[in-house]
């Protein structure tokens, strides 16, 4: 079993649309959550960490949820620019561990 | 200093042949770290700095890999006899809280 498990993408939505992405994790240790944005051929760039509370930031919604070792990204209103991979992180003691992407693409 | 700088930004090699890449973290960032990402998969992780000294390496850096970081400032990863299943982007980041990732090294074994 992987450390860090994604819905398998590709996500196809139109824009306007409400997206989430659901991740899990095995290490009930893991101290620090995160999603990061990759898109094609570039490198990962944080998008947001993730607290207990869940926090949001303009159109996105972060929720971890420690007992079910469960962590969730919401998009709301997803823009064409939206269009990229979603990589769940997870930080253990010494490294981040990253889930193998979902991909979302928002077509007009 | 802006982000993290890593060269060259493109190898294609030879197998059998060695190669080197340089990373510049961050310079207020103590800790480096470097994965490798293949295609359709998150990157995966090789090995992590904190200053100078190397804490972790991951099981996926065989002999042939080593990974410095002399004085604690920028770090090297080199390859050795590099094979075709080498080839790989590979990322370095550093951090502070959350990691800032280079535009990595894109490696082609032919």
């Amino acid at each position: 079993r992987k450390e860090v498990e994604q819905d398998p993408g590709p996500f196809n939505v139109p824009e306007g649309a409400t997206v989430a992405f659901n991740c899990t994790y095995s290490n009930s240790a893991s101290q620090s959550f995160f999603w990061y944005r990759q898109d094609c051929r570039k490198e990962p760039k944080l998008l947001m960490s993730v607290y207990s509370s869940g926090n949001e930031d303009g159109r996105f919604t972060a929720q971890l949820n420690r007992a079910s070792q469960y962590i969730s990204l919401l998009i709301r209103d997803s823009k064409l620019s939206d269009s990229a991979t979603y990589l769940c992180v997870v930080r253990g003691y010494n490294k981040l561990i990253f889930g193998a992407g979902t991909r979302l693409a928002v077509h007009p | 200093d802006t982000g993290v700088s890593q060269n060259p930004r493109h190898k294609i090699t030879k197998r059998g042949q060695n190669v080197t890449f340089r990373c510049d973290p961050i310079s207020e960032h103590n800790r480096l770290y470097w994965y490798r990402q293949t295609l359709g998969q998150g990157p995966e992780f090789l090995t992590y700095f904190q200053n100078e000294a190397q804490l972790e390496k991951s099981r996926l850096l065989s002999d042939r890999f080593s990974a410095e970081r002399p004085k604690g400032s920028f770090s090297t990863l080199e390859i050795q006899r590099t094979e075709q299943g080498d080839s790989a982007m590979y990322l370095c980041a550093s951090s502070l809280e959350a990691s800032t990732f280079g535009s990595g090294t894109r490696l082609t074994v032919v």
